[in-house]
Formats: structure tokens, C-alpha cells, sequence
């Protein structure tokens, strides 16, 4: 069964701690996507992936880092150095843009 | 700075009510347009893309480049219609989708 998942679901953090969060697609897309979603704000770009071994950064990359390491994988790290990072982030992977995305089912981060 | 508008943040009408969901985009040419859409406790899904010229679930969305808009359309909404619905321009550098901040359409009976 193909598609993109996303794991874990919800995800409790204290403040100052790095925190990674999984993403894996079985589509053999090329692309895939770091969205931040916050109530009111729609969705905004972190950082996003064409390629295994690159990737660049979206609107809100600051205090987040990712890696490309294998095709299937795209994880991202929320660092202590991200100011509000209560959040709901989704995965997305495409063939390509123009296709449109296939999204991840998201994470919830709480900070406390 | 690229930018998609959706100005309504809250739509409701009653079930067979045509129902319009406005989006405006905020750079020139001809950029690639979706729409997406999150049904309660589901994940984001395609809806419909521009470049398909398809209608999905019976909704339509025509590009008007004169307006820069990309409004979703339905004749009779049902009450299934219910969710969030997120425009969403291709940016023009072609890499990523840019989102608007969404709608949401509320169908009673």
C-alpha cells in the first residue's frame, strides 16, 4: 500500500530540546515537502527536498534543520533555537510540483 | 512576494446552495493552480489542479489571468462538502506549492 507516512502522531517536548520528526514515502517521489500549519496561518514552507543529497529552505526555515540522506526519507529537526515551535507539521512528496502533493497524515508538536 | 489571497474564513450555506470559494493570486503569468482539501480528522488531498482542467466531486475552478483568480465552484453543495479548502499556487520558480490560508465551508440542511 503506497503512500506517505508520518510518525509519531503527537509528539511532547520539553523546552530547549531538540526534537527530530519522521517522514517516509514508499511513492518513489523525487520531492518532498516540510509544511508548518498553524490555526489561522494556512500552510508555510520549511524546507523542501527535489533531490536525495539536497534540499533548500522554504519561508520558516529558522531553527529547523533537515537531511536527504535516502529517497524514501526526509525527516526534520525542530532545534532549541526555533522560537514557537507548537505546531502541527505536515510531509508532502511529489513526482513533481506541477503533479501536485501527496500529504502525510501530520505531526502535532507540543513544547512545554 | 508571492502571495494567494483567500478572503473568506468561513463559508456557510445550505445544503443545494450554489457555493463559491474565492482565491486570488498575486504574481503574473500563467502559474500552475490547485486546490486542496481537509475533511474532518482526514489528511490534506488533492481536489482538483488546473493543469487537468478536471471536475472532482462536482467542483470546477477556472483560471481567470485578467483577475488572477482561481475560484472553486459548485452548483449544489452538499453536506458532505463540509471541510477546509486551501488554495494553492505552484511558486514561480516552480519547486513548491504556496497555500492561502484556507477556507472553511460549512453545509447544513
Amino acid at each position: 500500500d503506497g503512500g506517505i507516512t508520518q510518525s509519531p502522531k503527537y509528539l511532547f517536548r520539553k523546552e530547549g530540546q531538540n526534537v527530530t520528526l519522521s517522514c517516509e514515502q514508499n511513492l518513489n517521489h523525487d520531492a518532498m515537502y516540510w509544511y508548518r500549519q498553524d490555526p489561522g496561518q494556512g500552510l508555510r514552507l520549511i524546507y523542501y527536498s527535489q533531490i536525495v543529497n539536497d534540499f533548500q529552505k522554504g519561508d520558516i526555515a529558522e531553527g529547523y534543520s533537515v537531511s536527504r540522506e535516502k529517497k524514501e526519507s526526509f525527516p526534520l529537526t525542530v532545534t532549541s533555537a526555533q522560537k514557537n515551535p507548537t505546531a502541527f507539521y505536515l510531509c508532502a512528496s511529489s513526482i513533481d510540483s506541477l503533479y501536485g502533493y501527496t500529504f502525510g497524515s501530520g505531526t502535532r508538536l507540543t513544547v512545554v | 512576494a508571492q502571495r494567494v489571497t483567500q478572503p473568506e474564513k468561513l463559508l456557510s450555506v445550505f445544503k443545494g446552495a450554489p457555493v463559491e470559494l474565492k482565491c486570488n493570486y498575486s504574481y503574473s503569468g500563467s502559474p500552475e493552480l490547485f486546490w486542496y482539501v481537509q475533511y474532518s480528522r482526514q489528511r490534506l488531498q488533492l481536489l482538483l489542479r488546473h493543469i487537468s482542467r478536471e471536475s472532482i466531486k462536482g467542483f470546477t475552478a477556472d483560471l481567470n489571468k485578467g483577475e488572477t483568480s482561481f475560484h472553486l465552484k459548485k452548483p449544489f453543495a452538499q453536506e458532505e462538502d463540509s471541510a477546509m479548502y486551501y488554495c494553492s499556487p505552484r511558486d514561480q520558480a516552480g519547486t513548491a506549492l504556496i497555500f492561502g490560508k484556507g477556507t472553511t465551508l460549512s453545509v447544513s440542511s
